[in-house]
């Protein structure tokens, strides 16, 4: 059964700590994404991955980090130096299509971790 | 900064009404994907528009691209209750490589 996995789907951490989000995903995409969903924000672009061993940072990357030792993974990390961390985040994949441009693609999201910092 | 915007934010309608959102783009898009999230779910691709002026059809939903192509639409027929979610467009980034999201229109419908 292929898609798009996160754990947990509910995370607790006090504040001052770092956390760490997992995503995997066995449809053997290129590409990663993380965004973070807030109440009335639409979707905002964290940081993303075209190729293992590289990644960019999106609109709001300041307070969060990420690796991609993988292609099956993207674990994102929510540092102490985010302001405000509690929301919900989403991980996305998708696949290199012919045009080479990856956002020609559709985008497959996991079911996404709320995030609450105590 | 690029930008997509959506309007409505909110939208309520009774069972059987039809239900437009509008998405404006600050530039010129390469195409535009729109999305569904279900209340407490992840978004779902609906479907992409790539041609200038494009018109693509899913049973009651019916997805416009601008003629300028920095404008997009859906427009859903005869609304049900399984229709309620948010809808959000997303635009290609100037490079190329990422998605911009727009803020959603949230649809809910009474019976």
């Amino acid at each position: 059964d292929g898609g798009i996995t996160q754990s947990p789907k509910y995370l607790f951490r006090k504040e001052g700590q770092n956390v760490t989000l997992s995503c995997e995903q066995n449809l053997n995409h290129d590409a990663m994404y993380w965004y973070r969903q807030d109440p009335g924000q639409g979707l905002r672009l964290i940081y993303y991955s075209q190729i293992v061993n590289d990644f960019q940072k999106g609109d709001i990357a300041e307070g969060y980090s990420v690796s991609r030792e993988k292609k099956e993974s993207f674990p994102l990390t929510v540092t102490s130096a985010q302001k405000n961390p509690t929301a919900f985040y989403l991980c996305a994949s998708s696949p290199t299509g012919t045009s080479g441009l990856l956002s020609y693609n559709e985008q497959f999201f996991g079911p996404g971790t709320r995030l609450t910092v105590l | 900064g690029q930008q997509v915007m959506q309007i409505p934010q909110y939208q309520h309608v009774q069972e059987g009404e039809d239900f437009t959102t509008y998405c404006n783009s600050s530039t010129t898009l390469s195409n535009i994907q729109w999305y569904k999230q279900r209340p407490g779910g992840h978004p779902v691709f609906l479907i992409q528009l790539v041609k200038s002026g494009e018109v693509k059809k899913q049973k009651r939903l019916t997805f416009q691209f601008g003629e300028a192509k920095k404008n997009s639409s859906l427009h859903i027929t005869a609304t049900q209750t399984t229709d309620v979610g948010t809808y959000f467009c997303a635009g290609t980034n100037q490079a190329g490589t990422a998605l911009i999201f727009g803020k959603g229109t949230t649809l809910s419908v009474s019976s």
